[in-house]
């Protein structure tokens, strides 16, 4: 079956514990992006990437990383997660950028 | 300031009327998507429209790319509870190879 997955689902950590979520596709996919949505802003991009080791930012990359090391995979990584950064995070896949994009089933954060 | 404009945030309305929700910019797109997003779960594409002036049509569901490519509407036509979720819509190619989204519109249709 053609998905992408994410996890952990559910996320509760403190303030300045790195974390990482990673994400998975299995549709061969070129493109891949990781979205955070908050009530009334929608989905913001937060960083994307076009293939394997090129990675660029989104509209709100501070105070995350990314790496693409292998096709199917884009985990995010937050250094030291503050509480600004609890939201709903989405990792998606598309075949080339604008084209469809498959979303993960979205992991919650919350940091206290 | 927001690249997509979505336009109504909310909408709640009873089974069986009509609605039209847009996606308005200032900017000059290539393409737009429609995306649905229920509670829970990712969003999921609706249609991508490419053509100034074009529509697009899915079931009950009427899509329409502005002639000058910059807005787009959704019309709904006689709406049912399964209609329920967040309407967004999305562009690509801007500032690089970016992908952006409206705030989206809730939908709400009562039984």
């Amino acid at each position: 079956e053609a998905q992408v997955t994410q996890n952990p689902r559910y996320l509760i950590t403190v303030t300045g514990k790195k974390l990482t979520v990673t994400c998975s596709q299995n549709m061969n996919h070129e493109y891949m992006s990781w979205y955070r949505q908050d009530p009334g802003l929608g989905l913001r991009q937060i960083y994307y990437s076009m293939n394997v080791e090129v990675t660029d930012k989104g509209d709100v990359p501070e105070g995350y990383k990314v790496s693409r090391k292998e096709k199917r995979n884009f985990p995010l990584i937050l250094e030291s997660p503050s509480p600004n950064q609890t939201s709903l995070y989405f990792c998606a896949s598309s075949l080339w950028v604008g084209a469809e994009q498959y979303f993960g089933p979205g992991t919650r954060l919350t940091v206290t | 300031t927001q690249l997509l404009e979505q336009s109504p945030q909310f909408l709640s309305i009873q089974e069986g009327e009509n609605l039209t929700v847009y996606c308005n910019s200032s900017s000059v797109f290539s393409s737009l998507q429609w995306y649905r997003q229920e509670p829970g779960e990712g969003p999921v594409l609706l249609v991508t429209v490419v053509t100034g002036g074009e529509v697009k049509k899915l079931k009950r569901l009427t899509f329409q790319f502005g002639d000058a490519r910059k807005d787009s509407s959704l019309h709904i036509t006689a709406a049912q509870p399964g209609d329920t979720g967040l309407y967004l819509c999305a562009v690509s190619y801007t500032g690089g190879f970016k992908t952006i989204f409206g705030a989206g519109t809730r939908l709400f249709v009562k039984a």
